[in-house]
């Protein structure tokens, strides 16, 4: 079964860093275009970031200086650092496998974690 | 502001039909292909429509999707009050070289 779970959320300070792991099974992270794809309270879907299987990584402009996407083969898992966090950035984080064809789409889901920006 | 355009909620009764609309530009809809996601209350989204109109393994006949020049459509038809959710068009702008998604669109089935 191919499935995506999220950890490493919580409550952090305005200013500090945080990382997120999500662990995949069913397939291999690093041969396939892999996502962070967040979601602030009450609002719409906001990508994060994308790491290609090449290595090549993008990112939104949110977030672009602050947040790092990585991936561990030997673990099969994706990461994302997150740095210099601000109170905008609070969101359930998901990761999720992107698939392509003829076009690109997210498939599987993971089912998130909850990333808090307070003092 | 979404890159995308939706409408920010919809409503119909069950058994109707219902479409949501999703505008865009040259630049993301108008070269590329538009996928759409299901997110029902307090879970993750689910894919529902890929490649334009593709619908993955599982996914009934009822939704459907097409595409016309920078804006896409999502149809469902013989709505079921589990069809209450929130609906969200994405796709990848390549003048942004980033993904884009619409608004989203919640789905009241009255």
């Amino acid at each position: 079964e191919v499935r995506l779970v999220e950890s490493g959320g919580g409550l952090i300070q305005p200013g500090g860093s945080l990382r997120l792991s999500c662990a995949a099974s069913g397939f291999n992270v690093t041969t396939n275009y892999m996502s962070w794809v967040r979601q602030a309270p009450g609002k719409g879907l906001e990508w994060v970031s994308v790491i290609h299987s090449g290595g090549r990584s993008y990112y939104a402009d949110s977030v672009k200086g602050r947040f790092t996407i990585s991936r561990d083969n030997s673990k099969n898992t994706l990461y994302l650092q997150m740095n210099s966090l601000r109170a905008e950035d609070t969101a359930v984080y998901y990761c999720a496998r992107e698939r392509y064809s003829f076009g690109n789409w997210f498939d599987p889901w993971g089912q998130g974690t909850l990333v808090t920006v307070s003092s | 502001q979404s890159v995308l355009t939706q409408p920010p909620s919809v409503s119909a009764a069950p058994g109707q039909k219902v479409t949501i609309s999703c505008s865009g530009s040259s630049s993301n809809i108008g070269n590329n292909y538009v996928s759409w996601y299901q997110q029902l209350p307090g879970t993750a989204p689910k894919l529902l429509i890929y490649d334009n109109y593709k619908r993955p393994s599982g996914i009934p006949d009822r939704f459907s999707g097409s595409k016309s020049g920078t804006s896409a459509t999502l149809g469902i038809t013989g709505l079921q009050t589990g069809d209450e959710a929130d609906y969200y068009c994405g796709i990848w702008d390549s003048s942004l070289s980033a993904w884009v998604f619409g608004g989203g669109t919640k789905l009241t089935v009255l």
